[in-house]
């Protein structure tokens, strides 16, 4: 069946504009996380979904990025007023539930890049 | 959670076995271990995952020792396709806990001709 998918797969924008980021997850699949890779580094954790429950935001790096899933599937990152800084590879991935001996399966990622 | 330490790089040539290893002192009784492959311009790719003993699959073996402070990532007969990084990471089992993982740096491992 289909992967985890997102949407763009590059997107350039200029300092202090507001993006969007797209994850389609896994058909079937109630967990959903967001990870940014920065060129050369590990990644780092963003924020998880897990079903109906509220959301783990503790990776979440300042108040100008969020992320809503709605209807339980599609995910929406948003960074408000992006900055330099902000440039980096944004991962999705999705699991079947949140234990960690699932799986975690990874989009491709979008290539963000603030100039 | 556990922090993970494993080495920068590592470079081998095909067919022959590459073995990796992790070192994760603080892990917790309920944690896995898990291992991750990533090649450039790709998401992370699951490989395998233990708790303790030995694991095998298709791709690789992981050891684990009974004190569980290591583990260790076999690859092998390694092919050029095999040239990547490659995480080790640590982390709590349980429903509730969150699965979220915490990757390292990785080890980067050069495979040549």
């Amino acid at each position: 069946g289909a992967g985890v998918s997102q949407s763009p797969s590059n997107k350039v924008t200029e300092k202090g504009k507001d993006v969007e980021l797209r994850c389609d997850p896994i058909s079937g699949h109630t967990a959903l996380y967001w990870y940014r890779q920065s060129l050369g580094q590990g990644l780092e954790f963003l924020i998880y979904f897990q079903g109906n429950s509220a959301p783990d935001k503790s990776g979440l790096p300042s108040d100008r990025f969020s992320a809503e899933r709605t209807g339980g599937s599609v995910s929406t990152l948003t960074i408000q007023r992006t900055q330099q800084e902000d440039s980096a590879v944004y991962l999705c991935a999705s699991s079947v539930d949140s234990q960690s001996t699932d799986t975690q399966y990874f989009g491709p990622g979008t290539r963000l890049t603030v100039l | 959670l556990a922090k993970t330490t494993q080495p920068i790089s590592m470079d081998s040539y095909e067919g022959q076995e590459v073995n990796i290893t992790c070192s994760h002192n603080n892990i917790a009784t309920n944690d896995y271990i898990t291992w991750y492959q990533q090649f450039p311009s790709q998401g992370p790719r699951f490989i395998i995952q233990g708790y303790k003993t030995k694991v095998t699959n298709e791709v690789a073996s992981l050891f684990i020792p009974a004190d569980r402070k290591s583990s260790t990532l076999s690859l092998p007969r390694v092919s050029l396709s095999d040239t990547a990084v490659y995480y080790c990471l640590v982390g709590p089992a349980g429903h509730n806990q969150g699965g979220k993982l915490i990757f390292g740096q990785g080890t980067e491992l050069s495979v040549k001709p």
